[in-house]
Order: C-alpha cells, then sequence, then structure tokens
C-alpha cells in the first residue's frame, strides 16, 4: 500500500537557519503529495501541495519540489523564523480512486530566537 | 475553500461514557473523513463518511466504537463509545469542496479520558 516516510524530530533550530525535513513516499503511479503544518494548540493547516512530478508547492517561504525519480518530496526554507516553530507532516493522495491521506508521522520544530 | 466547525472542541469525559463530535461546513463538499491522533503521534483514517449510507471504516475501526451519520453534503457527526483512556485523542474531520481537489481539516476535537 501507500506509505509516507519522513524525517523525524524533534529538531531545534536558531532563528534564520536553513531548513529541510526529508520526505520519501512509496505508491503506485503518481500520487499527490502535501505538506501539512500544526501550530501549537492549533487543527492542521495544508501548507503547500503538488500533484505532478516537478512540480513545486510554495507557500510562505516554504518549498518542496516533486521528484519523481527519487520519490522524494523535502521541505525547505532558506531562513526560519520563531513563528514557524510547529509540527510538519508530510502526506500523500493516492492516484486515482480514494481520496484519504496517508500522513508521514510529523516532525516537531521548534525554533529559537 | 471549505470553513470547517467542530463541536465541541474541547472536552474532558468519563471512562464509559460515549461523545459525539460535530463537523459543519459552509459549503457543500464531495467527501467527508475523519481521523484521529493520539498523543504526540501523526493522524490515522478512522473512516470515510458516507452521504445516506454507511461509513467505509478502515482496518483495526468498527462501527460500534465509531459510529458515524452523513445526513447532508454539509454535516457529519462522529461518536466515540464506551470511552477508555487510550480514546484520549484529537479527533479532526476533514472535506473536499465539490468545487475543487484540496483536502482542508477542522480544528480537531481534543477529547481526554479520564
Amino acid at each position: 500500500g501507500n506509505s509516507v516516510t519522513q524525517m523525524e524530530g524533534p529538531v531545534t533550530l536558531s532563528e534564520e537557519a536553513f531548513l529541510t525535513i526529508n520526505c520519501t513516499y512509496t505508491a503506485t503511479g503518481y500520487p499527490s503529495l502535501f505538506w501539512y503544518v500544526q501550530y501549537p494548540g492549533e487543527g492542521l493547516q495544508l501548507l503547500l501541495k503538488a500533484t505532478k512530478a516537478d512540480d513545486k508547492g510554495s507557500n510562505k517561504g516554504f518549498e518542496a519540489t516533486y521528484r519523481k525519480e527519487t520519490t522524494s518530496f523535502h521541505l525547505e526554507k532558506g531562513s526560519v523564523q520563531v513563528s514557524d516553530s510547529a509540527v510538519y507532516f508530510c502526506a500523500l493522495k493516492g492516484q486515482g480512486g480514494s481520496e484519504k491521506l496517508v500522513f508521514g508521522k510529523g516532525m516537531k520544530l521548534t525554533v529559537n530566537p | 475553500s471549505a470553513v470547517i466547525s467542530q463541536k465541541p472542541s474541547r472536552d474532558i469525559c468519563q471512562r464509559g461514557t460515549s461523545l459525539t463530535i460535530q463537523c459543519q461546513v459552509d459549503s457543500q463538499v464531495t467527501m467527508m473523513f475523519w481521523y484521529r491522533q493520539q498523543p504526540g503521534q501523526s493522524l490515522t483514517l478512522i473512516a470515510t463518511a458516507n452521504q445516506g449510507s454507511e461509513a467505509t471504516y478502515e482496518s483495526g475501526f468498527v462501527i460500534d466504537k465509531f459510529p458515524i451519520s452523513r445526513p447532508n453534503l454539509t454535516f457529519s457527526t462522529l461518536t466515540v463509545s464506551n470511552m477508555s483512556p487510550e480514546d484520549s485523542s484529537i479527533y479532526l474531520c476533514s472535506v473536499i469542496p465539490i468545487s475543487g481537489n484540496t483536502i482542508y481539516f477542522g480544528e480537531g476535537s481534543w477529547l481526554t479520558v479520564v
């Protein structure tokens, strides 16, 4: 079946540091890929998505590129802020048929001033 | 987009009781899902709520424990029955609007069973 493997934390960075959160997936065909973010005490929010190979999703300074050849969708940000402290989830939706999401385990990021 | 309202947002429940969580969307949606997020864990799909018919449950989840209703295109309920401390989780409603294919989540219902 479909699965997502993502870098587990927790991770602590200083403000303005570079962030990479690795995410790889296993799926048949061409799934859609997502990054969701969960801020402390809040629900899940869509951060960015990509629906086909080589697409780049971007939002709030975060980027991720859908790499079919490496089955990856790594999340990056050039300069993190304290307000980026949250839990980040990589997820996929299989091609055709089922609309349900499969999530990675999540990674908690803390950014210190 | 879709604005999702979940009630209750938080609750503390006694062991052995049942609680019903409501999910109301501000627009019609094609699909509605219920997820569970146990403390420190990722999200796990409980079931797909089907309008006018029985929900489709994932492996490890059963209707007797998690009865679900979906009477129309904008509303669904999830009941957590005969609760135990292991049911302490965030329960999230998720939808796909008729107008698009992005999946949206509610803010979750944070349940603690004592």
